[in-house]
């Protein structure tokens, strides 16, 4: 059974900085480019990052772009998001999400359960 | 970037109804585009991906489909446990955008 399990969310002041990490099992992980995304109170799904299989590649919005980064170790079935200079609109529930393959390419097709992140001073 | 305007954003269905979503893409997606459940309180489900396909497990009462730039998620026979919000998503090209969603709930 393919489960990705968050952690590291809570609260942090303005400015802070902020890393989440999604522990990985049930399938290859080195195998699939892997996601967050993120939803504001009462709000929609935003995209916030993606990295490639390796974690030679890398994606991000311009709404989170030079203040997040996705990383990944592949030895420890892990995908971690480095969160500097935070805002008060970054507050929102952290998904880590598995990109599919194949047909599937680039889909969300697993996600956790979520991660907490409230940015307030 | 490509924008991906859905609608309804809310409706109110009765069991047993009949039920379209529809998500219209800015540029051309190429059928990228995969459908999303939400129940309260929980992670987001696939239910369709390359716009007609149903992922394992989802009820055959679901389908998607194109017509140029819009793209839709019928649901056929509306059960109880379809409540909840759909989001698309177009995977064509970075940066990834999600429609805004759409809340079914029942009358």
């Amino acid at each position: 059974e393919v489960q990705l399990v968050e952690s590291g969310g809570g609260l942090v002041q303005p400015g802070r900085s902020l890393k989440l990490s999604c522990a990985a099992s049930g399938f290859t992980f080195s195998n699939y480019y892997m996601a967050w995304v993120r939803q504001a109170p009462k709000k929609g799904l935003e995209w916030v990052a993606t990295i490639s299989t390796s974690g030679s590649r890398t994606y991000y919005p311009d709404s989170v772009k030079g203040r997040f980064t996705i990383s990944r170790d592949n030895a420890k079935s892990s995908l971690y998001l480095q969160m500097n200079s935070l805002k008060s609109e970054d507050t929102a529930t952290y998904y880590c999400a598995r990109q599919g393959v194949a047909l599937r390419a680039y889909v969300m097709d697993a996600w956790g359960q979520g991660a907490s992140v409230t940015v307030s001073s | 970037d490509i924008q991906m305007t859905q609608s309804p954003s809310s409706i109110s269905v009765s069991l047993g109804d009949r039920f379209t979503i529809t998500c219209r893409a800015s540029q051309d997606i190429g059928n990228y585009l995969s459908w999303y459940q939400q129940k309260p309180e929980k992670s987001p489900k696939l239910m369709i991906y390359r716009a007609t396909n149903l992922e394992d497990g989802v009820p055959s009462r679901f389908s998607g489909s194109r017509s140029g730039s819009d793209y839709s998620l019928t649901i056929n026979s509306l059960e109880s446990e379809d409540t909840g919000i759909y989001f698309c998503l177009q995977h064509k090209q970075y940066p990834l955008t999600f429609g805004g969603g759409t809340k079914l709930e029942l009358k």
